[in-house]
C-alpha cells in the first residue's frame, strides 16, 4: 500500500529534550515536506526537500531541523523543544518532478511540551 | 490578508443535502487548486485536484475554479455522514517548489 509512515503518533516531551519525528515514504516521491497544523492556523510548511541531500526552509522553520540522507526518509529533529512547538505534525510527499497532483500526508504525530 | 481564506464552519446540514464549500484567494499566480478531507484524527487526503479553470466532478464531488474571481468552490451532493470532516482546499503556483497554500479548514457536520 502506498504510503506515508509517521512515528511517533502521539509523543509528550519536556522543554529541551531533543527530539525526532521519522517520516518514511514508499512511493519514490522525490519531493517531501513537514507541516505543522494549529487551530485558526491551519497548514504550515516548516521544511521541505526537493531531492537526497537537498533542503530548504518552508514559512516556520525556527527551531526545527531536517536531513534527506535517503529517498524515502525524511526525520523532523527538534533539537531543544519548547511550549510553542506543541501541535499536529504532518509529513508529506509529493511524486515531484512537473508532476503537481498533491501530496499524499501521513497520519500525523501531535507532539506536546511541557 | 492572508492569501487563503476560508469559513472555518462549522457546518450543519441533514443527509441528503447539497453541501457548497468555498475558498477565495488573493494570489493571481495560483494554478493549481485542491481540496483535502481531513477526518478527526487522521491526515488530510487529496479529493479533488484541478489546475486552472473550470469544473471537475468526481461521483458526488464537483469542484469549481473561478480564476476571474479567485474563488474556488467544493459541492458534494447527496451528503452523507460519512462525509463528516474538516475540508482544506490548498493552491499553488508554478513555482517548481511545490509549495502549496492551505486554507484553515471547514468543519462539516452532516446529520443522519
Amino acid at each position: 500500500e502506498a504510503q506515508v509512515t509517521q512515528n511517533p503518533r502521539y509523543l509528550i516531551t519536556v522543554t529541551g529534550k531533543k527530539l525526532t519525528v521519522t517520516c518514511s515514504q514508499n512511493m519514490n516521491h522525490e519531493y517531501m515536506s513537514w507541516y505543522r497544523q494549529d487551530p485558526g492556523l491551519g497548514l504550515r510548511q516548516i521544511y521541505y526537500s526537493m531531492n537526497v541531500e537537498v533542503t530548504d526552509k518552508g514559512d516556520v522553520p525556527e527551531g526545527y531541523k531536517v536531513s534527506r540522507k535517503e529517498k524515502r526518509n525524511f526525520p523532523l529533529i527538534l533539537e531543544s523543544p519548547s511550549p510553542n512547538q506543541t501541535s499536529l505534525y504532518f509529513c508529506a510527499s509529493n511524486p515531484g518532478g512537473g508532476w503537481n497532483y498533491g501530496y499524499t500526508f501521513g497520519s500525523g504525530t501531535r507532539l506536546t511540551v511541557v | 490578508q492572508k492569501e487563503v481564506e476560508q469559513d472555518p464552519g462549522p457546518l450543519s446540514v441533514p443527509e441528503g443535502a447539497i453541501v457548497s464549500l468555498n475558498c477565495t484567494y488573493s494570489n493571481s499566480a495560483f494554478q493549481y487548486f485542491m481540496w483535502y478531507r481531513q477526518y478527526s484524527r487522521k491526515g488530510p487526503e487529496l479529493l479533488m485536484y484541478t489546475y486552472s479553470s473550470g469544473n471537475k466532478e468526481d461521483g458526488r464531488f464537483t469542484a469549481q475554479v473561478d480564476k476571474s474571481s479567485k474563488y474556488i468552490s467544493l459541492f458534494i451532493r447527496d451528503s452523507q455522514p460519512s462525509d463528516s470532516a474538516t475540508y482544506l482546499c490548498a493552491m499553488s503556483a508554478p513555482s517548481g517548489t511545490y509549495k502549496y497554500i492551505f486554507g484553515t479548514g471547514t468543519r462539516l457536520k452532516v446529520l443522519a
